[in-house]
């Protein structure tokens, strides 16, 4: 049981790069969603999925995609990398009406 | 608009004595209620739990409080001990059928350092 998989761990990206941020899960979670930490903003929702072939946006969508083709796994992509998406990405899983159980995350600088 | 924020960004407690965190949330729908704990360099780890029907519940050390009427929530952690300094995030959900059902809002984070 290896519980919420991210990779990669760290990743540079030049402006205009795209990329995919992978995420995998081994406990059966019908939940998956991607987070981003910024310094002083806590974590904020980018998309999730109540399950296979069921995505919806969250809180900061725009410049991602997901698609969710499986119960174990939930890829973002960046379409194409900004400045502005330098940040820590977090991928969680779990059961709705439970604590989710979080990756340790994906360290992404786009200069 | 911060739907949920912990106005602390810090705070300092002796190994022994009690950490009082604190959280507030403006979403009337938010009806579900969590704390995490984060080391650096790791994810965030899930700490304890309450539903907007309770106004207490504890898990070992840790107490979490919810004052509805408030709109506020607290973790305690009684005693602290070192190995407890980590930052701390309040998150929060709403009910089936609402909008924010499943999905989590954080709040910032609090930094507590606990000193030996």
């Amino acid at each position: 049981n290896a519980g919420v998989t991210q990779t990669p761990k760290f990743q540079v990206l030049k402006t205009g790069q795209s990329m995919t941020l992978q995420c995998a899960q081994d406990m059966n979670h019908e939940y998956m969603s991607w987070y981003r930490q910024d310094p002083g903003m806590g974590l904020r929702l980018i998309h999730y999925s109540v399950g296979a072939g069921i995505t919806d946006q969250g809180e900061v969508p725009n410049g991602y995609n997901v698609s969710r083709s499986t119960t174990e796994d939930f890829p973002l992509r960046l379409l194409s990398a900004a400045p502005s998406q330098t940040s820590v990405y977090f991928c969680a899983s779990g059961f709705v009406g439970y604590g989710y159980t979080f990756g340790s995350g994906t360290r992404l600088t786009v200069v | 608009d911060q739907q949920v924020k912990q106005n602390s960004p810090s705070l300092s407690v002796q190994e022994g004595r009690i950490s009082i965190l604190n959280c507030d949330y403006t979403n009337s729908m938010f009806d579900y209620f969590l704390w995490y704990k984060k080391y650096p360099a790791e994810g965030p780890t899930f700490l304890i739990s309450i539903s907007s029907i309770k106004d207490k519940n504890e898990d070992g050390r840790f107490t979490v409080f919810l004052n509805k009427s408030a709109k506020h929530l607290s973790l305690h952690i009684v005693p602290s001990q070192p190995g407890d300094s980590a930052v701390y995030f309040c998150a929060a959900s709403g009910n089936a059928g609402g909008t924010s059902y499943g999905k989590l809002t954080f709040g910032q984070g609090t930094i507590l350092t606990v000193h030996p």
